[in-house]
């Protein structure tokens, strides 16, 4: 069956770079796009972008050139970057699958903080 | 960026009743391909937002029947007939016409 499973830092200091995997199965990555979409306290939920099923991206203007997003279709992973995190970037990052998103990963919770 | 203003910001029901929840867009949703992007989900206490309805009246696969959307250009609804216990959470239109797609505020379904 589909299943999408986050996996990244709990907590990560401000200035750094963020990196979380999204690896899924049950489906393959060259037959959708897959989203990136974070919730915080402050905004609720933010699309921060997409790859497509060809590999193109994607991205949030909001997010300007902080973020990244690829994959490894080997490894049925899509990778999110984001540099230079702020507090305000504490969330819950998740992966989603399809332009609807129709299945959603678990979520990883993201703290930043000194 | 397109709003979505959803209303209200919550709702409180009992089992069995039918409600409503409004979303409104500041931009017609309707793409130049014809499709119209906008869909429903629901995320309960605790867990990840689940599709609902996609392309605004389309049933996603496996959610119950007492669901549905309605809509067109900037005004969308959705509707539960019947209201049941595990129905209780967060409800967030989504549209994904235009870049950046964007989420509503959500409404909160409560029990009464």
């Amino acid at each position: 069956q589909v299943q999408l499973k986050e996996t990244g830092p709990g907590l990560v200091q401000p200035t750094q770079t963020l990196s979380i995997t999204c690896t899924v199965s049950g489906f393959s990555l060259t037959s959708y796009y897959m989203q990136w979409v974070r919730q915080t306290p402050g905004k609720g939920l933010e699309w921060m972008g997409f790859i497509r099923s060809g590999g193109s991206t994607e991205y949030n203007s909001e997010f300007k050139s902080r973020l990244s997003i690829s994959r490894d279709t080997s490894k049925n992973q899509v990778f999110l970057k984001m540099n230079s995190l702020k507090t305000e970037d504490t969330g819950v990052y998740y992966c989603a699958r399809g332009v609807q998103p129709d299945y959603w990963g678990q979520g990883v919770m993201v703290t930043v903080s000194s | 960026d397109v709003v979505l203003t959803q209303t209200p910001p919550t709702l409180s029901a009992t089992i069995g009743q039918s409600v409503s929840i409004s979303c409104r867009s500041s931009q017609s949703l309707l793409h130049s391909n014809g499709n119209t992007y906008l869909h429903w989900l629901l995320q309960r206490p605790g867990q990840s937002p689940q599709l609902l309805i996609y392309l605004v009246s389309r049933l996603e696969s496996g959610v119950p029947n007492r669901f549905s959307g309605s809509g067109s250009g900037t005004d969308f609804t959705l509707k539960i007939s019947g209201v049941e216990a595990e129905d209780l959470g967060v409800y967030y239109c989504v549209q994904g016409t235009h870049a950046p797609y964007t989420f509503g505020a959500g409404t909160k379904l409560e029990l009464k």
